[in-house]
């Protein structure tokens, strides 16, 4: 079992739709959350991450996490042709010094 | 601006042949890391170092290695004995003293056996 799961995908949605990405984790160690977006043939960059469980906000995007039930989610409102991309998902073990990555869900927003 | 170069941005290899791919940062970060990234998968994590002349074995090690000489360099070599090494290749460093564990990532780049 890997120990961050992401939902596959792909997923198509039209523009102005309220997208949800999500991920499992099994490993209690895990101490951070992070998203990165990844567009096509370049290298991913950090969207945001999160310590607590709860909830963060910046723009139009929201990260969730629930560490009681291990479960991590990135919320984008209004999506827009320009968040076409891979997302994904990675927990922090601070004590192993890694991160451990889900394994991308591929977003396409259709004008 | 700072940033993680990495260089080639396509390399092609023959049968046998070793390669060294390239990644140098300007961030000041103390922790780099190697990802390889194969298609419709996620990052597969082959090397990291947390601080200058050491290293640790990731997932994936099993044909490849590095160095860390300097804080600003990591260099990959995929050796003649990884069998399948065509994949996209990132570097990625981050700053573990500090309160930011975000990854930075390079450009990647893409290894082909000819």
């Amino acid at each position: 079992q890997k120990e961050v799961e992401q939902d596959p995908g792909p997923l198509s949605v039209p523009e102005g739709a309220i997208v949800s990405l999500n991920c499992t984790y099994s490993n209690s160690a895990f101490q951070y959350f992070m998203w990165y977006r990844q567009y096509s043939r370049k290298g991913p960059e950090l969207l945001m991450y999160t310590y607590s469980s709860g909830n963060k906000e910046d723009g139009r995007f929201t990260a969730q996490v629930d560490k009681s039930s291990k479960y991590i989610s990135l919320f984008i409102r209004d999506s827009q042709p320009s968040d076409s991309a891979t997302y994904l998902c990675a927990s922090l073990d601070t004590n192993a010094g890694k991160s451990t990555f889900g394994d991308g869900t591929t977003l396409t927003v259709k004008p | 601006d700072g940033g993680i170069t990495q260089s080639p941005k396509y390399l092609f290899r023959k049968e046998g042949q070793n390669v060294t791919l390239s990644c140098e940062q300007n961030l000041n970060h103390d922790a780099m890391y190697w990802y390889r990234q194969d298609p419709g998968q996620g990052l597969r994590l082959i090397y990291y170092s947390q601080i200058v002349n050491d290293f640790q074995k990731g997932d994936i090690a099993e044909g490849y290695s590095v160095s860390r000489e300097k804080k600003e360099s990591f260099p990959l070599t995929v050796t003649s004995a990884q069998k399948n090494p065509t994949a996209f290749y990132l570097c990625a460093s981050s700053n573990i003293r500090g309160v930011d564990y975000g990854y930075t990532f390079g450009s990647g780049t893409r290894l082909t056996v000819v």
